[in-house]
């Protein structure tokens, strides 16, 4: 079975920093590679996608991931954090066969304006 | 939210009480999911379904039941609710070639 780890469980950072999230997944086949970003109170929202290709993919709000397939890692960066970033992010893997998500836990990261 | 409703938003029940939880797209996507959110935990998939009629278990299925009679609606039933199935529940959609998810936005459950 898949899974997926997100080590930073909160982690907060002021304004203008820099951020990466680190998700690891464990998965021996073909896998499509999510972050999903859930503001408070509301749904989740896809931030960025990697199926194959460029390793590094962009999402939305400045947002972009690097996927290395030798680490099993799908790591989330932005260059510059604002305070309405504050929100939990998710990283989620699916398999090909299902085509259902196995999610991480979750980070939950604060920005202090 | 890609289409995607769901009703109720919040409901509180007693134990042993059941419900179901409606799901529908606007759309015709044939794959629909349900997940369960609780803290430190992700998202966690209960059932989903390939298509009009078909149903599947997901990693917590126990205590759900599901049906997708009609392609546009996925239910979410609890025969007899227990406070363990306190959480909040999203349904998902679907879409495209390699089946991006698209969330709608969750039903709050509390069970007493």
């Amino acid at each position: 079975a898949q899974s997926v780890s997100q080590h930073n469980h909160h982690v907060i950072l002021s304004e203008a920093a820099s951020l990466e999230l680190g998700c690891n997944y464990s998965y021996g086949g073909t896998v499509n590679l999510f972050w999903y970003v859930q503001y408070p109170g509301q749904h989740l929202q896809l931030l960025l996608k990697y199926f194959s290709g460029d390793p590094l993919v962009k999402g939305i709000k400045g947002f972009e991931a690097e996927f290395i397939k030798s680490k099993f890692s799908f790591n989330l960066r932005k260059p510059s954090v604002q305070w309405s970033d504050t929100a939990e992010y998710f990283c989620a893997v699916s398999d090909t066969g299902r085509r259902a998500l196995t999610f991480g836990s979750g980070t939950r990261l604060q920005v202090q304006p | 939210n890609a289409g995607v409703t769901q009703t109720p938003k919040f409901r509180v029940l007693k134990t042993g009480q059941s419900m179901t939880l409606l799901c529908a797209q606007d759309m015709n996507h044939e794959y629909m999911y349900w997940y369960r959110q609780d803290p430190g935990m992700g998202l966690r998939l209960i059932h989903y379904s390939v298509g009009e009629g078909t149903t599947a278990k997901g990693e917590v299925p126990d205590g759900y039941n599901v049906s997708r009679l009609k392609k546009q609606n996925f239910l979410l039933g609890l025969e007899s609710a227990a406070p363990s199935q306190t959480s909040v529940y999203f349904c998902a959609i679907g879409a495209g070639l390699r089946n991006e998810q698209y969330f709608g936005p969750g039903t709050r459950l509390t069970v007493t």
